[in-house]
C-alpha cells in the first residue's frame, strides 16, 4: 500500500484565494483526520470521519473551512476565503477503529504545507 | 484535557547515549501512543500501550505507563544520529479521538 496520500504537497497562494487539500486514506480504514499543524499551537485536530460521515468538526476553526469525503478513497478540506493566519501544514491520517471504543494507531501523510501571503 | 504534555521540550545528547522522554496527561484514557516526526515529514507511529499494560518493548525503544501518576517515558537506547527527530505522546480516551502533546525535539550529535 502507498500509504496515505496528500496533494498538493505545497501550496503558496494569496489572501482571499480558495485552497483545496486532497487527500486518498489507506485502503480499508474506515477514520479519516484532518489536523493542523503550527509551531504555537502544535498539532489540532480540525475534523474526523468514521465511514465517510463526519464525526466530529469542533475542531474547525471558522466557517470558512470545509471539509468532505465524498467516498471511502477521498477526502478534501477546503479553506475559502484563505488568510494568511492559515499558514500552516495540514495532515491527513487514517486509521482501523480499535473495537471496545478505543482508537489505534493513526497513519499519517506526508503534508500539505500552505502558505497564504 | 486529556491532552498529553512531554517534557522536555528539547533534548541533546551524544550518539549512543540513551534519551528519555516523559509524557504528563490529565484524564482517564484507554491507550497512550508514541509518534515520530523526522523534519517535514508526517508522524510516524512508534508504540502503543494500552491503560492496563506497565511496560512495552519495541526494538531500542521501551515505553512504560503509569496510569497512578497519568505519566509515560519514552526511552530510546544506544540513540543514533537517525533517531533526531520530535517524540509526541497521544492520549486516547473512551470513545474520543487521539490528542497529540506538543513534542520533545530530540537531537542527537555523532
Amino acid at each position: 500500500d502507498a500509504g496515505v496520500i496528500q496533494s498538493p504537497r505545497h501550496e503558496v497562494t494569496e489572501m482571499g484565494q480558495e485552497v483545496t487539500l486532497r487527500c486518498k486514506p489507506i485502503s480499508g480504514h474506515d477514520y479519516l483526520f484532518w489536523y493542523r499543524q503550527t509551531m504555537m499551537r502544535g498539532l489540532e485536530l480540525l475534523i474526523y470521519f468514521n465511514n465517510n460521515v463526519p464525526i466530529d468538526d469542533s475542531g474547525m476553526p471558522e466557517d470558512r473551512f470545509s471539509a468532505k469525503m465524498p467516498n471511502a478513497s477521498f477526502s478534501t478540506l477546503k479553506i475559502q476565503p484563505s488568510e494568511p493566519r492559515d499558514s500552516a501544514v495540514y495532515f491527513c491520517a487514517s486509521s482501523l477503529h480499535g473495537g471496545a471504543r478505543s482508537y489505534n494507531e493513526q497513519f499519517f501523510g506526508p503534508g500539505t504545507r500552505l502558505t497564504v501571503l | 484535557s486529556q491532552q498529553g504534555e512531554e517534557d522536555p521540550q528539547a533534548l541533546s545528547i551524544q550518539e549512543g547515549e540513551n534519551a528519555t522522554m516523559n509524557c504528563s496527561y490529565k484524564t482517564s484514557i484507554n491507550n497512550l501512543q508514541w509518534y515520530r516526526q523526522n523534519s517535514g515529514r508526517g508522524l510516524v507511529h512508534l508504540i502503543l500501550i494500552r491503560s492496563n499494560e506497565r511496560e512495552k518493548h519495541s526494538g531500542r525503544l521501551r515505553v512504560t505507563l503509569d496510569t497512578s501518576k497519568k505519566s509515560s517515558s519514552l526511552l530510546i537506547t544506544a540513540s543514533r544520529a537517525a533517531d533526531t527527530a520530535s517524540y509526541f505522546c497521544a492520549t486516547a480516551a473512551w470513545d474520543t479521538p487521539l490528542v497529540f502533546g506538543k513534542g520533545t525535539r530530540l537531537s542527537v550529535i555523532a
